[in-house]
């Protein structure tokens, strides 16, 4: 059965410091979104991709947070300096249009 | 900004119970959607439920959406540890498909 891939898994890195987030959307899923969840909460949407434009990235803080999808598939999302409050488990997920999300395992950040 | 709540936050039952936990949102929606999240992984799609529909099944799991109220429940029957999770209710209400999640339900059955 297709997943969603993502690396790494956990993510340990002092504060200041630039890190880097892969996602690798199952094949033929054109929307991909990047997802923050803390600890006790729901996930939350930091960006959405159709292809390899961005269709909503209103909670992405921009000032330290970037993501992208050049070629459509897969995608990365990195965050220059990191911040203590970034800690959380980032998800990426995929869909085929309108419709359910199929979710990768995760990335564990903590930043020291 | 999370548009749903569920509740309760927090339930333990025993195996063969049932499980019911609820959802209220704020705006019109498209469709809303319960995902499960065992601890520390990614989240696996339960149910889709859209607007114009009241009730729906999936094995387990049944699944209600009343539009007047802004609510909508999910029961999983005959609960087992294996069900021990969060689950989550996540509203779509744009076009593009856009998920907003309530907090989540943690839920724990034991033998």
């Amino acid at each position: 059965e297709a997943e969603v891939a993502q690396s790494p898994r956990y993510k340990i890195t002092e504060k200041s410091q630039a890190v880097a987030f892969w996602c690798d959307p199952i094949s033929g899923h054109a929307t991909l979104y990047w997802y923050r969840q803390i600890l006790g909460q729901g996930p939350e949407l930091l960006v959405q991709f159709q292809d390899e434009s961005v269709v909503d990235d209103s909670q992405l803080p921009k000032d330290r947070f970037s993501a992208e999808r050049l070629k459509g598939v897969d995608s990365t999302l990195k965050i220059q300096p990191a911040e203590l409050g970034d800690s959380a488990m980032y998800l990426c997920a995929s869909s085929l249009g309108v419709h359910e999300q199929y979710f990768g395992p995760g990335t564990r950040l903590t930043v020291t | 900004s999370q548009q749903g709540e569920e509740d309760p936050q927090a339930l333990s039952i025993q195996e063969g119970e049932n499980a019911t936990m609820n959802c209220s949102y704020k705006t019109s929606i498209n469709n809303l959607q319960w995902y499960r999240q065992n601890s520390g992984r990614g989240l696996v799609h339960l149910i889709l439920i859209r607007s114009n529909e009241r009730e729906k099944h999936s094995g387990r799991l049944r699944v209600t959406l009343d539009t007047s109220k802004k609510s909508s429940s999910l029961l999983i029957t005959a609960s087992r540890a294996a069900d021990t999770a969060s689950y989550f209710c996540a509203t779509d209400a744009d076009s593009w498909g856009k998920l907003q999640f309530g907090a989540g339900t943690q839920v724990v059955v034991t033998p």
